[in-house]
């Protein structure tokens, strides 16, 4: 079965400075990885995802995701935070069958402050 | 509008009541989920439809009981439910033939038992 894990439960920042928040995962099969972003009482949305090709993946406001096969990784990334960008970030796998459901890991709180 | 609609969204009942939520998604999709979300807990699967049919129930205690009429309706019966059951819930719906497609979320119901 395939799992994912967020190594890091809080991320605290300085509004401007970088963040790299990180997700490792397991799978015996081909996998898709997705980044989700929630918004205080808000569903999710997604941020970016990787199927194929280039391994680094840019999404929406601004965050890009590498994939590393080697390490089993997809760490997400942002040049520079807004204080908007505090939120709750999702990492989840989808092994590649279809019918299958989104698995994700335990979220990862970013708070961004000035 | 993230094409799927969840009501009520908010909702308190007493352990003797019986509800349900609702999940309408407007995205001709075939496949549908409901997700738990604890605080302090990850995202947990509930339910899996495929072509409304059941194809997944991650071991869900028989008080809360899904139904999918359609591929565009989703429901999730609730009785004699217990305190532990206050969450976030997530119905969430994606194309089925296409593992490589995201899910798309609705804002959830935020459930309070009492």
């Amino acid at each position: 079965a395939q799992s994912v894990t967020q190594l890091d439960s809080q991320v605290p920042v300085f509004e401007e400075a970088p963040v790299e928040l990180r997700c490792n995962y397991s799978s015996s099969v081909s996998v898709y990885l997705f980044w989700y972003v929630q918004y205080p009482n808000q569903g999710l949305q997604l941020l970016l995802k990787y199927l194929s090709g280039s391994t680094l993946v840019k999404g929406i406001n601004g965050f890009e995701a590498e994939f590393n096969k080697s390490q089993t990784s997809f760490h997400l990334r942002k040049p520079s935070v807004h204080i908007s960008d505090t939120a709750e970030y999702f990492c989840a796998v989808r092994i590649d069958q279809a019918g299958t459901a989104l698995i994700f890991g335990k979220g990862t709180t970013l708070s961004v402050s000035s | 509008e993230t094409g799927v609609t969840q009501t009520p969204r908010h909702l308190v009942m007493g352990m003797t009541n019986k509800k349900s939520l609702k999940c309408e998604q407007h995205l001709g999709h075939n496949a549908m989920y409901w997700y738990k979300q604890s605080a302090k807990k990850p995202l947990e699967l509930m339910f899996v439809y495929n072509f409304k049919e059941q194809t997944e129930n991650n071991s869900v205690p028989s008080r809360f009981s899904p139904e999918c009429p359609n591929s565009s309706h989703l429901f999730l019966h609730l009785h004699t439910l217990q305190p532990e059951d206050s969450a976030l819930y997530l119905c969430a719906s994606s194309n089925r033939n296409n593992a490589n497609t995201e899910a798309f979320f609705g804002q959830g119901t935020r459930l309070t038992v009492v």
